[in-house]
């Protein structure tokens, strides 16, 4: 079965750590991309990637880091520049970065700071 | 800038009750416009979708028409169940043109909660 597969389930980070979210896709979409989700809010944009080894910040990408060195995979760092990092977090892809490309999401992460 | 914004929750309904979620949106052009769901603990799954004005959206017998002229993509079920009860979004997407990347601009989600 063709899917995106975030990992883990649930994620706990301790005070100045980094953290790193897995995003696996095996649907041979060009693009990829990474949102967070906090409660009675919509989704925001952290980083996206068009194409292998290119990515773009989002609107709330500061804090964060992203890698593309392979299709299927774009892991997302939490670093501990990010000061309030707790919320639900999900990966999307879509065959291109084209404006008419519906986006795909993954289950989603839930980070949570101890 | 592009801006979306969906009725206040949450939205409480019986079985079989007539379901409507409204959605207004501001972009300049004409974006796509797209409707979310997203089941407890999941991710979001694509409900619905419409790229033009006048088009109609439908799915799973939800349905949303993409109303220019009152820059609305309002989302309506007929007969809603409890197995419909779920957090919904109203996104869009501008219509740059050409291979341009066009950013998804959610709403803040309306939560449906269908008692039996």
């Amino acid at each position: 079965d063709g899917g995106i597969t975030q990992s883990p389930k649930y994620l706990f980070r301790k005070e100045g750590q980094n953290v790193t979210l897995s995003c696996e896709q095996n649907l041979n979409h060009d693009a990829m991309y990474w949102y967070r989700q906090d409660p009675g809010q919509g989704l925001r944009l952290i980083y996206y990637s068009q194409i292998v080894n290119d990515f773009q910040k989002g609107d709330i990408a500061e804090g964060y880091s992203v890698s593309r060195e392979k299709k299927e995979s774009f892991p997302l760092t939490v670093t501990s520049a990010q000061k309030n990092p707790t919320a639900f977090y999900l990966c999307a892809s879509s065959i291109r970065a084209l404006v008419q490309e519906t986006q795909y999401f993954g289950p989603g992460t839930r980070l949570l700071v101890l | 800038g592009n801006s979306v914004t969906q009725m206040e929750g949450p939205v409480t309904l019986s079985e079989e009750a007539f379901l409507t979620i409204n959605c207004t949106y501001t972009a300049t052009g004409y974006p796509s416009l797209f409707w979310y769901v997203q089941y407890p603990g999941e991710g979001l799954q694509l409900l619905l979708k419409a790229t033009k004005a006048d088009d109609k959206g439908s799915n799973k017998g939800f349905e949303a028409t993409y109303r220019k002229e009152t820059t609305s993509f309002h989302l309506e079920k007929g007969s809603v169940q409890v197995s419909d009860s779920a957090v919904y979004f109203c996104a869009l997407r501008p219509n740059a043109g050409g291979t341009s990347y066009g950013k998804l601009t959610f709403g803040q989600g309306t939560i449906l909660t269908v008692h039996p």
